[in-house]
């Protein structure tokens, strides 16, 4: 069954804490994104990687941090200085840039 | 101004009418256009996309482009409650970016 997995569904942070966001694709896309929707806005882009090994900043990187060891896998950390980190984190993958993107279901992040 | 602007609504119309939504955009080199439709604390899900000028039609959906105008729009036609949700206007200035804009919440009356 292919698609895209976002775990874990809930998440809560502590404060000064790190966390991770896990986001794996089975659809053999080589391009996987990362984006942060907050209450009645449009969705904002993170991080984004065309390739393997290979990932560029969006446009409200900072305080987040991202790898793409893997073609499958693009996991994101909230870092303890992103000051603002409740919202509701979606990842997207496309079988390349400039293609369609299609999403996972969402983590929602709550700070403690 | 924003990259892409959408009527905040909320739009309300009754079962069976036409919902009508609009969507301008700023970039005027973009190519692609998308539609996703959001439920409720859902991810985005993509129902159209279209890339030249005209109309694009999928079932109940019309998707409309006019470059010149930097205008795209959506039909819903004979519109269903399961039609209730956020719709989110997508265009691509360039080929990584996906600019988003934030949505219009389409209530359909039963």
């Amino acid at each position: 069954d292919g698609g895209i997995t976002q775990s874990p569904k809930y998440l809560f942070r502590k404060e000064g804490q790190n966390v991770t966001l896990s986001c794996e694709q089975n659809l053999n896309h080589d391009a996987m994104y990362w984006y942060r929707q907050d209450p009645g806005q449009g969705l904002r882009l993170i991080y984004y990687s065309q390739i393997v090994n290979d990932f560029q900043k969006g446009d409200i990187a900072e305080g987040y941090s991202v790898s793409r060891e893997k073609k499958e896998s693009f996991p994101l950390t909230v870092t303890s200085a992103q000051k603002n980190p409740t919202a509701f984190y979606l990842c997207a993958s496309s079988m390349g840039t400039g293609t369609v993107e299609y999403f996972g279901a969402g983590t929602r992040l709550s700070v403690l | 101004q924003k990259e892409v602007e959408q009527n905040s609504g909320p739009l309300s119309v009754p079962e069976g009418a036409i919902a009508s939504l609009n969507c301008t955009y700023s970039d005027r080199g973009s190519q692609s256009f998308f539609w996703y439709r959001q439920y409720s604390g859902k991810s985005p899900e993509l129902i159209m996309s279209i890339y030249s000028n005209g109309d694009k039609e999928d079932g109940r959906f019309t998707a409309q482009l006019n470059k010149a105008s930097q205008y795209v729009s959506l039909l819903i036609r004979d519109s269903q409650p399961s039609d209730s949700a956020t719709y989110l206007c997508a265009v691509r200035p360039n080929d990584y970016k996906l600019s988003f804009g934030a949505g219009t919440t389409v209530t359909v009356r039963a």
